[in-house]
């Protein structure tokens, strides 16, 4: 059973706190994303990795940072959290392929409030 | 930003009822998929459609692909209480390095007894 998970399901942090969410992914795919999802705009990309220590930048990324040291883990960083990134976190996995032809997997998500 | 918007944001209907939602965008996107998503869960996938024109039927589920690539809608015929969710859909965008997805805003969907 092919499986995306994250280290917390609830997280509630100060403002100005370091933040790490970690995504793994058991089902050997290149492609890693870091969505957050907000009533009314739907998902929106912040960040995602076609390989190892590759990255590129989303939609949103300001405020965010990411790392993948391994291809089954994939990391968002809030350097300085602050109030408007409270938001339910996603992280999603794929193949790497053409033709848009792929399904993404997602984890059950991660809420986080910042106080 | 490429945007999808989808219509309407938010649905209430009884079960036995039928359904659309609409996806629509000013952009042209070489394929489309549905998610639907489960309170405390991830979206998860329903259907890719990546012809202009194409139809796909899921049991009760309908979708289908504009001509022109840039809109899509999704009809639920006799909604039961289990297709209560919210209803993504998604434009897939080429990056030259990688895929990735561009997410409409969403359709909340309630059926109740």
């Amino acid at each position: 059973d092919v499986k995306v998970t994250q280290s917390s399901r609830y997280l509630v942090k100060r403002t100005g706190e370091k933040v790490f969410l970690e995504c793994v992914q058991d089902m050997d795919h290149e492609n890693m994303f870091w969505y957050r999802q907000d009533p009314g705009l739907g998902l929106r990309l912040i960040y995602f990795s076609y390989d190892v220590k590759m990255k590129e930048k989303g939609d949103i990324p300001e405020g965010y940072s990411v790392s993948r040291e391994k291809k089954e883990r994939f990391s968002l960083i809030l350097e300085s959290a602050s109030t408007n990134q409270t938001s339910m976190y996603l992280c999603a996995s794929s193949l790497l392929s053409s033709g848009g032809l792929y399904e993404q997997f997602f984890g059950p998500g991660t809420r986080l409030t910042v106080l | 930003t490429q945007l999808l918007e989808q219509s309407p944001q938010f649905l209430s209907i009884q079960e036995g009822e039928n359904l659309t939602v609409y996806c629509n965008s000013s952009s042209v996107f070489s394929s489309l998929q549905w998610y639907r998503q489960e309170p405390g869960e991830g979206p998860v996938l329903l259907v890719t459609v990546v012809t202009g024109g194409e139809v796909k039927k899921l049991k009760r589920l309908t979708f289908q692909f504009g001509d022109a690539r840039k809109d899509s809608s999704l009809h639920i015929t006799a909604a039961q209480p289990g297709d209560t969710g919210l209803y993504l859909c998604a434009g897939d965008v080429n990056t030259g390095t990688a895929s990735k997805l561009t997410f409409g805003t969403g359709t909340r969907l309630q059926v109740t007894l």
